[in-house]
Formats: structure tokens, C-alpha cells, sequence
């Protein structure tokens, strides 16, 4: 059985960074390009980026360039998203989602801001 | 970027009832391989999101055949028939050809 299973909720600073893992189990790793997808109730889903994780290569929607950087540990097929210089727009939840066909979703993470 | 437009926003429908949601996109959604890439997925109310449809007409593995997608170009329909309580959720349209990948504002379906 696929799952993805996320890391829990987090709670960020204005200005800091936090880490989202999404581990991924019932495949094989780095068969499928992971994505990750923003829902935030002012701005809905919004597509992040994806990353392959068998070569590391990556691709963002431009919104996010500066704001997110996937990687993948292929030795614990885990994904990860992390959000850096973070603002009240960053509250949100997070969500994986493998391939794409967003075949399969992580449960999402909740990110709050605040100081 | 693609502008995916739901319509409606919500809709209230009877158990065994059926009904449609629209989904038009600013682009047409045909790749130059012959493929659209158009999917449609349902959140349940505390869930994460669910593939229903993909490239615009194809059920996923275990989706119930009370659920069909349809259209073509930037034109596309997902109707539900004989609705049942686990159908309740909001459901999105989403775009994988163009970047970004964008998804529509999404359809809330309730019980009437």
C-alpha cells in the first residue's frame, strides 16, 4: 500500500525556516516525481514544485523560487520541503503528493507564523 | 499563469441525486503528445485530496463509475451520479501541462 506520511504540524517564527518531511513507503522511491502543493484559505491550492528524486532534479512554480527547496533522502525515502524567510503568507497547510498524476497525498502539514 | 475556472462554487444535491461540476481553463490543456492534462481530485472535509479523474475522462483505481469526466480543449465536466454521503467534499480541476500547475478555486458539494 502507497502512503505518504508527513511530518506534524509546525510552528515558525516570522523571518526563520522550517523543514516539512514527507516519508514515502509501498513503492519504490525514486520511481515517481514527488510534489508539493500549498492550500491556504486567501489563496487555495497552489502547485509549489516537484523534485525527481532518483537524479535531484527539481522545478518550481516562480512564486516559490525563493521561498521553497525540495530535497530528497533516497536512503529513507523521505521528501522534504523547506520554507525559508517565513512571512504570515506562509501559514498554510502542506501537502506531498507523488507523481504527476497526484496519484497518491501526504495528510498534509499545518505551518503557522507567529511570534 | 492558467486561470482554471469551477463553476459553481457550490451545489446541493440529494442523496442518489445527480449532478455536474464545470471547469474551463485559459489555455487549452492538449499537450503536442495528444494527451490533456486534466485531472479532478475531491477533499473530503478534514482529508487530504483524492485523485479522481485523470487526463480528463480516466477513473482512478477504485473510483466508482458514478463518476465520469468529460471535455476536451478548455472545456471539461465532472458529473457524479446516484451521489452518496461519501461523495461530500469540495473538489478541484487541475492543470499538469502548463507551468505552473495551477488548480481551480474548487466545488463544494453539500447535501440538500
Amino acid at each position: 500500500e502507497v502512503q505518504l506520511q508527513q511530518s506534524g504540524p509546525e510552528v515558525g517564527r516570522p523571518g526563520s525556516s522550517v523543514k516539512i518531511s514527507c516519508k514515502a513507503s509501498g513503492y519504490t522511491f525514486t520511481d515517481y516525481v514527488m510534489n508539493w502543493v500549498k492550500q491556504s484559505p486567501g489563496q487555495g491550492l497552489e502547485w509549489i514544485g516537484y523534485i525527481d528524486p532518483e537524479y535531484g532534479r527539481t522545478d518550481y512554480a516562480e512564486k516559490f523560487k525563493k521561498k521553497a527547496t525540495l530535497t530528497a533522502d533516497t536512503s529513507s525515502n523521505t521528501a522534504y520541503i523547506q520554507l525559508s524567510s517565513l512571512t504570515s503568507e506562509d501559514t498554510a497547510t502542506y501537502f506531498c503528493a507523488r507523481d504527476g498524476y497526484g496519484t497518491y497525498w501526504g495528510q498534509g502539514t499545518l505551518v503557522t507564523v507567529s511570534s | 499563469d492558467v486561470v482554471m475556472t469551477q463553476t459553481p462554487v457550490s451545489l446541493s444535491v440529494s442523496l442518489g441525486g445527480q449532478t455536474s461540476i464545470s471547469c474551463r481553463s485559459s489555455q487549452s490543456l492538449v499537450h503536442s503528445n495528444g494527451n490533456t492534462y486534466l485531472y479532478w481530485y475531491l477533499q473530503k472535509p478534514g482529508q487530504s485530496l483524492q485523485l479522481l479523474i485523470y487526463k480528463v475522462s480516466n477513473r482512478f483505481s477504485g473510483v466508482p463509475d458514478r463518476f465520469s469526466g468529460s471535455g476536451s480543449g478548455t472545456d471539461f465536466t465532472l458529473k457524479i451520479s446516484r451521489v452518496e454521503p461519501e461523495d461530500l467534499g469540495v473538489y478541484y480541476c487541475y492543470q499538469g501541462i502548463h507551468y505552473p500547475y495551477t488548480f481551480g478555486a474548487g466545488t463544494k458539494l453539500e447535501l440538500k
